[in-house]
């Protein structure tokens, strides 16, 4: 079992439509990231929080939007995705200072239609 | 020139064999080094973190070459099972908080 729990596991969406995915964790690791992977490519670093705080946003479109509610949890509001959006959006954790590793979670198995 | 690139292989090597993997960073800022393994449809896992002074662990050992800015990761005694693929990753200091960049992944495959 993963310690960093994503959900849903798959989710299936529209172009009109509005969907968050959910990230949470207890391991009372203070960073906490979104990664977008595509198949046969490494992630790619979406979004990153540090103590709850935006710390970088790889220019990622509006359309995705995230959000970090306490130090435990980390959404990624979704909204008028394209098609090319489809892609497992992974989740990690991480103490502040990182040198222990990351924890991802399973991720969500995105597809816009 | 990427930040971190690694031989996407595939490598394709019998059971029993020993395999490294090499990969390069380009940030000589620099602060850890991890060995992640990707299964398929399956999210990275983290092998090992890469030591200064070198680590291993059962059939794996990570070195760090600051010098020469590499990491590699040798797998003794191969098994089926070791069969993924291999992610290089890099952890950057960036303003208030650290940034990790991957390699782009090599892909092992352990026939019987």
């Amino acid at each position: 079992d993963t310690e960093v729990t994503q959900t849903p596991k798959h989710l299936v969406m529209g172009m009109t439509n509005k969907k968050s995915l959910k990230c949470e964790q207890h391991m009372g690791h203070r960073a906490m990231y979104w990664y977008k992977q595509k198949a046969k490519k490494p992630p790619e670093l979406m979004f990153v929080y540090s103590y709850e705080k935006l710390s970088i946003n790889e220019s990622v479109p509006s359309r995705f939007s995230p959000e970090c509610p306490n130090s435990s949890l980390l959404n990624l509001h979704l909204h008028a995705l394209q098609p090319e959006d489809s892609a497992l959006y992974l989740c990690a954790s991480s103490q502040a200072s990182p040198r222990d590793g990351y924890t991802f979670g399973s991720g969500t198995r995105l597809t816009v239609v | 020139r990427k930040e971190v690139e690694q031989d996407p292989g595939p490598f394709n090597v019998p059971e029993g064999a020993t395999v490294a993997f090499n990969c390069t960073y380009s940030n000589s800022a620099s602060q850890s080094f991890f060995w992640y393994r990707q299964d398929c449809r399956k999210e990275p896992k983290l092998l090992m973190s890469v030591y200064s002074s070198g680590n291993e662990d059962g059939r794996f050992t990570a070195q760090l070459n600051r010098a020469s800015q590499y990491i590699s990761l040798l797998i003794r005694d191969s098994k089926l099972s070791d069969s993924a693929t291999y992610l290089c990753v890099v952890n950057n200091p960036y303003s208030s908080a650290s940034k990790i960049i991957f390699g782009s992944g090599t892909r092992l495959s352990i026939r019987p």
